[in-house]
């Protein structure tokens, strides 16, 4: 079956930490791959997106990687502070006109 | 801008009564969507529509009916509330459908809603 795993397990680093995130997918073959951060009580919000021909991809502290090999990302957290403690969940398109979700990965950051 | 504007955020229902979640959103978007969120499982599409007047089944649309008639809004209808339609429901939007190009989604606070 198609299926999207996110570490339902939440992480739990020390301010300043590097913090990684990893999204395996089983049975797809996305065209693209969306990093979103959600707040408790409030909607997810767009961070980064990585296409399949992409291997890397920055922002600010934000980086993302994307193996299609391994059907993986890791989705990484540099210099990590308090204020990035949420639940980030990754998404994929794999075609048509729906984007499919994985369940998100509670990080605490720990002052 | 606004973004996208759920209301209400929070509702309680008795079984068997129906009632419509709202969702405006004030960009522009021809996309909008609804999710529904429950815990450990990702976020699952209901219904979507690429435009106004176009709708089309999600994942998990029974029980849900949805209509188009402006590009700015896109309620949610629960013909005969369930206890397992007890949820959050997120509604979405992005200025075009999801396609093989670059397209985030922008989604509201979400309406939390109890069935009894």
């Amino acid at each position: 079956s198609q299926k999207i795993e996110q570490n339902s397990e939440a992480l739990n680093i020390q301010e300043g930490k590097t913090a990684t995130l990893t999204c395996n997918y089983t049975n797809y073959s996305p065209a693209y791959l969306q990093w979103y951060r959600q707040d408790p009580g409030r909607g997810p919000v767009f961070l980064l997106l990585i296409r399949e021909n992409e291997k890397e991809k920055r922002k600010e502290r934000l980086k993302v990687t994307f193996d299609t090999t391994l059907k993986q990302s890791l989705f990484h957290i540099t210099a990590s502070q308090p204020a990035d403690s949420a639940t980030y969940l990754c998404a994929l398109y794999t075609g048509g006109f729906k984007t499919i979700f994985g369940a998100g990965t509670r990080l605490f950051v720990k002052a | 801008n606004a973004g996208v504007t759920q209301t209400p955020k929070f509702q309680v229902l008795k079984t068997g009564q129906s009632m419509t979640l709202q969702c405006a959103q004030d960009m522009n978007h021809e996309y909008m969507s609804w999710y529904r969120q429950d815990p450990g499982m990702g976020l699952r599409l209901i219904h979507y529509s690429v435009g106004a007047g176009i709708t089309d089944q999600g994942e998990v649309p029974n029980g849900y009916n949805v209509s188009r008639s402006t590009t700015e809004d896109f309620p949610l209808r629960l013909l005969s509330a369930a206890p397992s339609q007890t949820s959050v429901y997120f509604c979405a939007s992005s200025y075009s459908q999801p396609s093989y190009s670059n397209q985030p989604q922008h989604f509201g606070d979400g309406t939390r809603l109890s069935i009894l």
